[in-house]
């Protein structure tokens, strides 16, 4: 079983759509918990942390439920520059090596 | 604040040479992180460097695989010699806690073709 699954999509949606990304983990003592974006032939770049409690920044709501071990984000009212590839991340041991799953792609539609 | 620089963008190389990959972290970050992403797949991880020290290097796939990250600073990756299956994009990220939120920020990564 891998570290981290994610549904690799693709997931196209028209702009203005909510749409919402789960990710699975395997290790029930990971400790933190990111997603990133990484664009066409970029590297990944931190789009937030997912606290416990959850949280959420602007437009973008992320999710933890231990219980399950699963992770979700979800984009409301969604833009053209949001189309990229969400990579759900996982750090069992803070600061020791992160887990990626192979990232879900999504691309808005005008 | 600078970002983590790696060096070169691309490099294309015929098998059985030598490449050297280098990374520059962002200033004050201890800990340094190696990962490949090959074509199709997720990203992997490599090794991790705390400071000087290799933390983890269960990710390395051979021996031809050789990291250094001499003073703690900017570090190296040697693949020699390279094959065709060492192709992919190799990153480079940095974090500076190790308790906490430990976010890991990229480079722009090396993309290397072996032919």
């Amino acid at each position: 079983r891998k570290e981290v699954e994610q549904d690799p999509g693709p997931f196209n949606v028209p702009e203005g759509a909510t749409v919402a990304f789960n990710c699975t983990y395997s290790n029930s003592a990971s400790q933190s918990f990111f997603w990133y974006r990484q664009d066409c032939r970029k590297e990944p770049k931190l789009l937030m942390s997912v606290y416990s409690s959850g949280n959420e920044d602007g437009r973008f709501t992320a999710q933890l439920n231990r219980a399950s071990q699963y992770i979700s984000l979800l984009i409301r009212d969604s833009k053209l520059s949001d189309s990229a590839t969400y990579l759900c991340v996982v750090n069992f041991i803070t600061g020791n090596q992160f887990y990626f799953g192979t990232g879900t792609s999504l691309t808005v539609i005008p | 604040e600078a970002g983590v620089t790696q060096f070169p963008s691309h490099s294309v190389i015929e098998k059985g040479q030598t490449v050297t990959l280098r990374c520059d972290p962002i200033s004050g970050h201890d800990n340094l992180y190696w990962y490949r992403r090959v074509m199709g797949k997720e990203i992997k991880f490599l090794l991790h460097f705390v400071k000087e020290s290799k933390q983890d290097e269960s990710g390395m796939p051979n021996n031809r695989f050789l990291a250094e990250r001499t003073g703690g600073t900017y570090s190296t990756l040697k693949v020699q010699p390279a094959e065709l299956e060492d192709s992919g994009v190799y990153f480079c990220a940095s974090s500076r806690r190790t308790t906490g939120q430990n976010e890991a920020f990229f480079g722009q990564g090396t993309r290397l073709t072996v032919v």
